[in-house]
This record gives C-alpha cells, structure tokens and sequence, in this order.
C-alpha cells in the first residue's frame, strides 16, 4: 500500500511564475490536509480538503493561494506569482474519513524554491 | 502568544540516555495530543497518539499529557543514534478527522554514539 505520494519532491520557480504542487492520498482516504514548513520552524495548517469540497481554509493567504480536490486525480495547491517568501517545504497528508481517529499520515514534502 | 511552545533545541545527549521532550500549550480546548518524528528533508512520521490527560507507552517512548497544567511530554528511553531527529508535538480540538492539527514548532535532538 504506497503512502501519501507528493510532486514533484523539489520545484524552483522565479518570482513571478506559477508553482502546482500534487498530492495523491493513500489509498482509500479521501482527506487531504496542505502544510508548510518555513525553515527551522514546525508546520502550519493552510487547507483541509474532502473530495471536491474544501471544508477549512482558515491557514490560507488570502490572495495567490488556492487548492482543490478533484473527484478524480490528486490534489493541488496553486501558488500564483510566487515571491519569495514562499520559498519553504509544503506537506500533504490524508486521512481515511471513515474512522474517528484524526490520523493524518504525511508524504515526503515538495521543496518549493522562489529565485 | 503561540498555541503551542516547544524548546527548539537543539539537544545533544549520549547513546543510552533517557530523553525528555516537552511542549505547553494555551488553548484549553485541546484534546488530542500527538508527536511526529521528521527525519532531515523527510515527512513528519506518527510515533504517539494521546487522548486527554494521562501515560501511554509504546516500547521506548512514553507519552504523557497533564491538562491542568497544559503540558505534554515525550520520553524516550534507551536512546539510540538512529532517534537523532526532529520531534514535533501536535494537539487538536476533536477527534474527527475534521479538526486541524496545531504543530510546535519542533526540537532538534541529537544522540551521540
């Protein structure tokens, strides 16, 4: 049973520009939950995402930011005209939504670098 | 003030040592309380699990959570060079997979050979 899948693992981008990152879940969860991790600094919540809905954005910037969940494919989190303060490393993790227990099993991370 | 402060190390200890990791935490509403372990440039990993006050083991770790006082703790016992990582502690409202969870901001231990 493959984990949470992220890509791509690195992306560089020049201010600017757009930068996708994906998500797929583990198989069979149909929760995904976006982080970021600024350096030397924990994580902080940005989306809490169900299939096509988005139920808690309360950690989203509230412009250049967006992500989705579409009934079919992974999920993605969109950062349009990057700066560089968005230079940091962004987390994906799913969740079944059948069990009560909040379990949320993490992927390996997207290095996201703003030049 | 941050929800959740954790000690961001970083903690150097020798092989064989009992670790102790702590966080506090301001927002009472709290009541599931969880560590990650991150490997360098890897994904958070789940290593406890905690509901409301009380101890949990798991093999070498111990986690205990005291709400009066708002403070959580993980122990690690026999510590061992492959334990070198960053430990986060985490905690949310609800049990649902609907409650986001709240990160400190981790802390960097070292286990010397």
């Amino acid at each position: 049973n493959a984990g949470v899948m992220q890509n791509p693992r690195h992306l560089v981008r020049r201010r600017g520009q757009e930068a996708r990152l994906r998500c797929s879940p583990m198989k069979g969860h149909s929760h995904v939950y976006w982080y970021r991790q600024l350096p030397e600094e924990g994580l902080k919540f940005m989306v809490y995402l169900q299939k096509e809905n988005i139920i808690d954005e309360s950690g989203m910037p509230k412009e250049r930011f967006s992500a989705e969940f579409p009934k079919e494919g992974p999920s993605i989190l969109r950062i349009q005209q990057v700066v560089r303060g968005d230079s940091a490393a962004y987390f994906c993790a799913s969740s079944p939504g059948t069990s009560e227990d909040n379990e949320q099993f993490f992927g390996p991370g997207t290095r996201l670098t703003v030049l | 003030q941050k929800e959740v402060e954790q000690d961001p190390g970083p903690l150097s200890v020798p092989e064989g040592a009992i670790v102790s990791l702590n966080c506090t935490y301001s927002n009472s509403a709290f009541q599931y309380f969880m560590w990650y372990r991150q490997y360098s440039r890897k994904g958070p990993e789940l290593l406890m699990y905690t509901y409301s006050s009380g101890n949990k083991e798991d093999g070498r770790f111990t986690a205990q959570v005291d709400k009066s006082s708002k403070y959580i703790s993980l122990f690690i016992r026999d510590s061992q060079p492959s334990d070198s990582a960053t430990y986060l502690c985490a905690m949310s409202g609800g049990r649902s997979s609907a409650s986001k969870i709240i990160f400190g901001s981790g802390t960097r231990l070292s286990i010397r050979p």
